[in-house]
């Protein structure tokens, strides 16, 4: 079955510390996987793929397929960062959908 | 570019009442779009993929004769939320994919939230 598991509900870290989301994914074959953000207020947007190996906003992501994850990091959070957080899988060949995982409301306090 | 609207943003209906929502890309053609339901500070729930000129695909557990849809142009899905009963609140979001884009973004709606009374 395809699934994605985001262990934390919500993340609390102070200004400067490093953060790390974890992303776990159970998919038989080669799944694309991306990080979505949701700042407060606003539409859902897209914040990393796995395939283009970039470096958003300070966040990287490098998928691990032995351990099936996918885990965001950022070494110096920011206030600005703080918005809820969602890794999202997407299978070949079934049409683009997406998976999403329960996401994680990441605080960053001052 | 890739802007996708929802109309209505918000929506109070009585129960029993049917409620439609529509999914528009502005500045693109949609090859496909998606509909997702979410519960506050929750996953999205992806409903249904809709293809313009066909019928929806929907996920298990989803009713097709309770949603709706119709995706009559390349631009434009609607959701139609029939007898609506309080259990159907939730916020609706669509996405779309757009034709010929690289990596076949989604870009999703602002979202409708939908209240039944």
């Amino acid at each position: 079955a395809q699934r994605v598991t985001q262990p934390e509900k919500l993340l609390s870290v102070f200004k400067g510390a490093p953060v790390e989301l974890k992303c776990n994914y159970s998919y038989s074959g080669s799944p694309e996987l991306f990080w979505y953000v949701q700042y407060s207020r606003q539409r859902l947007q897209l914040l990393l793929r796995h395939i283009s190996r970039e470096s958003i906003k300070g966040f990287t992501a490098d998928l691990n397929k032995g351990e099936t994850s996918f885990h965001l990091k950022k070494p110096f959070a920011q206030e600005e960062d703080s918005a809820m957080y969602y890794c999202a899988l997407r299978g070949y060949n079934q049409g683009g959908k997406l998976i999403f995982g329960q996401g994680t409301e990441l605080s960053v306090k001052p | 570019g890739a802007v996708v609207s929802q109309h209505p943003s918000r929506v109070i209906c009585k129960s029993g009442t049917s409620v439609k929502i529509e999914c528009r890309s502005l500045d693109f053609q949609a090859t496909t779009m998606f509909w997702y339901r979410q519960f506050p500070k929750q996953s999205l729930m992806l409903m249904a993929t809709s293809n313009e000129g066909s019928k929806a695909t929907y996920e298990q557990g989803v009713e097709k004769d309770k949603f709706l849809i119709n995706h009559a142009s390349l631009t434009l899905s609607t959701l139609t939320v029939t007898s609506a009963h309080p259990e159907d609140s939730s916020f609706y979001i669509c996405s779309a994919t757009r034709q010929g884009g690289i990596y076949n973004e989604q870009f999703f709606g602002p979202g409708t939230r939908l209240t039944v009374l």
